[in-house]
Formats: C-alpha cells, structure tokens, sequence
C-alpha cells in the first residue's frame, strides 16, 4: 500500500472550514483514497472515499488532484466535536483487505 | 448503516490468563473480518485477517499462537490472547465488510474497541 504523509496536528476553531491535506507520492492506478475518523477509546469511521476529482458527501469534501499525489479532506463548518484523529489511506478500494494506518492528523477544535 | 459489535468493552485480566474478544457483525454478514491492535498515542495496526470456514492470515510479526482467531459464522469473530502479559495490553478493534452479501463496497465498519488491560 502507498504511504502517506499528513501533519501530526491541527488546530482551528468552531464554525471555521478545516482542510487536511494528505500526500501519496506512490498511489497505484487502483488504489483508492478513503478518509477516516477516530475518536478516543472508539474504532474509527468512515467519512468518505475518492479516486479522483471531488467527492461530497454530507459530512465533507474530498479534492484529488489530476496526478492523484495528494488529496484534501475539507470539514465545513466544524464544531468541537470535530476534534479527533483523522487517517488518510490510499489502497483497493473493494474493502477487501486490511487497512494500512498512518499516523493521522489530530484535529483539535477550539471554542 | 452496517453494525459491528464488540465484547467485551474492557477487560482486566491476571498475567498468564487468557482472553476471549467477540466481533458480531450485527445486521450483515461478513465472509471477511479484520482485527487490528492499538496502543496508546499510536496508530491502528492490522494483526490479522479472519475469515470465515478457514484459518486466519497473519501479519508479520504477529504471534498465531498467541492470537487465536476463530470465524465460526458469517457474523461471529473471536480473537483469543492466551497466556496474556502486560506487554499484551491494548486496544484491540475490529472491522469488516459488506463484501459479496451486497457487492463490495468502498467502506469498512469497525468496531467500538476492547481495552484489554494484563495485570
């Protein structure tokens, strides 16, 4: 599975749009850009899945560029529950597999 | 959405003992689930795959005969620490897939965790 590369933390405060930007220098041609969110002492969940382009759902925006070497989770509006840890993972977008964890960006949402 | 449970929440155990952690997948049926571990401040790490009617495929670097894994049923996975220490304490999560019940989707629910806890 590709790499990737996000920042270890983040701050931002309520109401604000937050963009987490991740980097994937090695995506394979099948692989997939999947977004998840974990709260302390809870499996993650998913927040959203890419392959290229944009992707919206009710949550948030995911933006790909052409060359697919890096993606942008955009939380709109964010609250204080927002605050969490974020993992961006490249891989086979079939669930098929076991997940390949980075380190993740945690998100730290101020009043 | 699809539902995975886990039991128990929490569990506190003497050294040498063993532990039994249940994955159900609640409304859906899983051919395929994962186990993963995690300590603290660090990252999700995938342990094992359990699949259903056959043995589980283990990462490297992780012990088969000290993580037991059983898939009895299309909705049932057991992860057994034996012989448990306190290097074994961990936050064990699992997930799983829709998978061919509904077509592959792009989406794996996991679990809400077992602090496992050796004494």
């Amino acid at each position: 599975l590709a790499k990737t590369t996000q920042p270890i933390s983040m701050d931002s405060y309520e109401g604000q749009e937050v963009n987490i930007t991740c980097s994937h220098n090695n995506i394979a041609t099948n692989d997939y850009i999947t977004w998840y969110q974990q709260f302390p002492s809870q499996g993650p969940r998913f927040i959203i899945q890419g392959y290229k382009t944009k992707v919206t759902n009710e949550v948030a925006s995911l933006f790909i560029p052409a060359d697919r070497k890096s993606s942008t989770l955009s939380l709109p509006r964010v609250s204080l529950s927002d605050t969490a840890v974020y993992y961006c993972l490249v891989g086979g977008g079939g669930g098929a597999d076991g997940l390949t964890f980075g380190k993740g960006t945690h998100l730290i949402i101020q009043p | 959405g699809a539902v995975v449970s886990q039991h128990p929440s929490w569990v506190i155990c003497k050294s040498g003992t063993s532990v039994k952690i249940e994955c159900r997948s609640l409304d859906f049926q899983a051919t395929t689930m994962f186990w993963y571990r995690q300590f603290p401040k660090q990252s999700l790490m995938l342990m094992a795959t359990s699949n259903e009617g056959s043995k589980a495929t283990y990462e490297q670097g992780v012990e088969k005969d000290k993580f037991l894994i059983n898939h009895a049923s299309l909705t049932l996975s057991t992860l057994t620490v034996t012989s448990a220490h306190p290097e074994d304490s961990s936050f064990y999560i699992c997930s799983a897939n829709e998978g061919a019940s509904r077509g592959w989707s792009n989406e794996q629910f996991f679990g809400p965790g077992t602090r496992l806890t050796v004494l």
